[in-house]
């Protein structure tokens, strides 16, 4: 099972919108509404910022937004802010022969 | 609140076996799954695999068949995960989370890691 591909990097100055692409297939992405996100900070264990492609916990703010089309997921930071800068992963469920994969990780740069 | 605390820091020669605790508090635990989470030093988050604490049930990343096993011990609201036959590309931080397999399939809380070094 191939990790679902996200870009290395993203930026954006405070109160800009970043967003971030994870690109599957249709065995996973593309075939379940089943795509969560998560945030690292550095030596940190992730936290759940979305899941169900654009559900968000108690707790996170609204500034996080999550879609899909087709094979590709987004996650949407609206009014970045300098405490989001992070590494973020996205996940999907694909199916009972492989269940879960990650994506490549994306590192969010607060400039 | 939903607490998640595993267990400590292993250092471990080639060939060995690693067991790492997972302990659940602040909801029913039979509710949920306990999915494990490993990354490797600079590297993103590789699934492991899980458990049903309902039922025992697992399900296993291909990649790992044969040399894991996750089990769950349901009267102190703890699982465990043991990896066989380690070598150093098993060095990595393992986590593990409460998981919705099946009711929405995301992991939340995740425990604060368990670093898992394979050095002879």
């Amino acid at each position: 099972q191939s990790a679902l591909t996200q870009p290395p990097s993203a930026s954006g100055s405070p109160g800009q919108s970043v967003t971030i692409s994870c690109t599957g297939t249709s065995h996973d992405v593309g075939g379940y509404d089943y795509v969560s996100w998560y945030q690292q900070h550095p030596g940190k264990a992730p936290k759940l910022m979305i899941y169900e492609v654009n559900k968000r916990p108690s707790g996170v703010p609204d500034r996080f937004s999550g879609s899909k089309s087709g094979n590709t997921a987004s996650l949407t930071v609206s009014g970045v802010q300098a405490e989001d800068e992070a590494d973020y992963y996205c996940s999907s469920y694909a199916g009972s022969d492989n269940f879960f994969v990650f994506g490549t990780g994306t590192r969010v740069t607060v400039l | 609140q939903v607490q998640v605390v595993q267990s400590g820091a292993e250092v471990k020669s080639p060939g060995a076996s690693v067991k790492v605790s997972c302990k659940t508090s602040g909801y029913t635990f039979t509710n949920y799954g306990i999915t494990w989470v490993r990354q490797a030093p600079g590297q993103g988050l590789e699934w492991m695999g899980g458990i049903s604490t309902y039922n025992g049930d697992t399900y296993y990343a291909q990649k790992l068949q044969g040399r894991v096993t996750m089990t769950a011990d349901t009267s102190t609201s703890t699982a465990y995960m043991e990896l066989r036959s380690l070598t150093s590309d098993d060095t990595a931080v393992y986590y593990c989370a409460r998981d919705a397999f099946g009711m929405g399939n995301w992991f939340d809380p995740w425990g604060q890691g368990t670093l898992v070094t394979v050095s002879s």
